[in-house]
């Protein structure tokens, strides 16, 4: 079945540390995007990814910083500079930007402070 | 003039009800408009969605009526379940550009 891999479920931060998320994909999509959830405001865009070796900032890209080296991998850092990494973040990926199909999603990562 | 504007934040409703959304938008260019269900610790998952060229949009039990005019658009749940029991996003898009989402409503379906 495809679909979209997010790893692992739950993840812990130190102060200090900077923290991976991993989002797979065998959907061969060719855009992905990460979002960030919290309770009462909704998806919030990261950072989105329509080809590899490009990506753009999303509404709060401030802390994180992605890669996308390979079209089916696009993981998420959080950085030491996120002040208040606590949430679940949220992978998701679309065929292409242009057929503007609906955006399927993992099942997230939970991440939370040390 | 991003924004899309979702109430209410919490609805409870009992079994065999029906259960309506609200969503509201600023932008006139948004032309995909689609729902998201979510379930706990899990991902959102299309449920269904409408683009401005109709009113009204049906799958099963779930129904989306747009209003371009009002700029407004709701998503009715009939015969609710409690299987219904989720979090539900609206969110809206221009042409290929980025969905912007609604905050949720948290649906509580009692037998």
């Amino acid at each position: 079945d495809g679909g979209i891999t997010q790893s692992p479920k739950y993840l812990f931060r130190k102060e200090g540390q900077n923290v991976t998320l991993s989002c797979e994909q065998n959907l061969n999509h060719d855009a992905m995007y990460w979002y960030r959830q919290d309770p009462g405001q909704g998806l919030r865009l990261i950072y989105y990814s329509q080809i590899v070796n490009d990506f753009q900032k999303g509404d709060i890209a401030e802390g994180y910083s992605v890669s996308r080296e390979k079209k089916e991998s696009f993981p998420l850092t959080v950085t030491s500079a996120q002040k208040n990494p606590t949430a679940f973040y949220l992978c998701a990926s679309v065929r292409d930007r242009a057929s503007n199909q609906p955006q399927h999603f993992g099942d997230g990562t939970r991440l939370s402070i040390l | 003039q991003q924004q899309v504007k979702q109430s209410p934040q919490s609805l409870i409703v009992q079994k065999g009800g029906i259960s309506i959304i609200n969503c509201a938008y600023e932008n006139t260019a948004f032309d995909y408009f689609p729902w998201y269900q979510q379930f706990p610790g899990k991902g959102p998952a299309l449920l269904i969605a409408i683009r401005p060229d109709v009113s009204e949009k049906k799958e099963g039990r779930f129904t989306i009526s747009f209003n371009k005019s009002a700029k407004q658009f709701s998503l009715h749940i009939m015969d609710s379940q409690p299987g219904d029991s989720a979090t539900y996003f609206c969110a809206a898009s221009k042409e290929a550009d980025k969905l912007i989402f609604g905050t949720g409503t948290r649906l509580q379906v009692f037998p």
